[in-house]
């Protein structure tokens, strides 16, 4: 069975300033990991996912996250948060036919 | 918390068939909930968007006549692949928001369907 935790359910950013948003998995083989964004009123957006090629992906909008096994972490950073980073993100495991969803962090950036 | 459920889980038709996927808010209303497909070791692709008594929002690329989606109650959508084909084979989720104020929503997921068509 697999399994992930988004560590914060609310991270409050200042415009500007770096962004973490984490995620911890849990899974019995080499599974592919996802962030998705999802807006207001919006379908969930691919932001970058790792299926175990490099393990520092990047991905739009300047977010990237870097897969660490050893701490089965993918946390998600963007080095300068912009207004319109305000969203819910969702860390995502995937092992071969089962998908297993975060329960989503929301991402409040103040002006 | 709000619970999305899905049925069936897990189906399996024969080519030419169509198949319903009900998507359920079980303790909250929702005028949108969304559709989605996922192939193994793929991403999430969103589909529509389902509108509760209008017409359902398709995402570019997603053939209408053949993803028919009906979202005829504040608790329940579905989706009926028409004609199904096994191309059409893959795991399709639905999710519903939560609203919260000041435009925040919270996304509850179902727990999808499995379609695999013979």
């Amino acid at each position: 069975a697999q399994s992930v935790t988004q560590l914060d359910s609310h991270v409050s950013v200042s415009e500007g300033t770096p962004v973490l948003l984490r995620c911890n998995y849990s899974s019995s083989y080499s599974p592919s990991l996802f962030w998705y964004v999802q807006h207001p009123n919006k379908g969930l957006q691919l932001l970058l996912k790792y299926t175990s090629a490099a393990t520092l992906v990047k991905g739009i909008n300047g977010f990237e996250a870097e897969f660490k096994k050893s701490e089965t972490s993918f946390h998600l950073t963007k080095p300068s948060a912009h207004m319109s980073d305000a969203a819910e993100y969702f860390c995502v495991v995937s092992d071969q036919d089962d998908m297993r969803f975060g329960a989503g962090t929301r991402l409040t950036v103040k002006p | 918390g709000a619970v999305v459920s899905q049925h069936p889980s897990w189906v399996i038709c024969k080519s030419g068939t169509s198949v319903k996927i009900e998507c359920r808010s079980l303790d909250f209303q929702a005028t949108t909930m969304f559709w989605y497909r996922q192939f193994p070791k793929q991403s999430l692709m969103l589909m529509a968007t389902s509108n509760e008594g209008s017409k359902a929002t398709y995402e570019q690329g997603v053939e209408k006549d053949k993803f028919l989606i009906n979202h005829a109650s504040l608790t329940l959508s579905t989706l009926t692949v028409t004609s199904a084909h096994p191309e059409d084979s893959s795991f399709y989720i639905c999710s519903a928001p939560v609203r919260g104020g000041w435009g925040t929503d919270t996304q509850y997921f179902g727990p999808g369907t499995r379609l695999t068509v013979l």
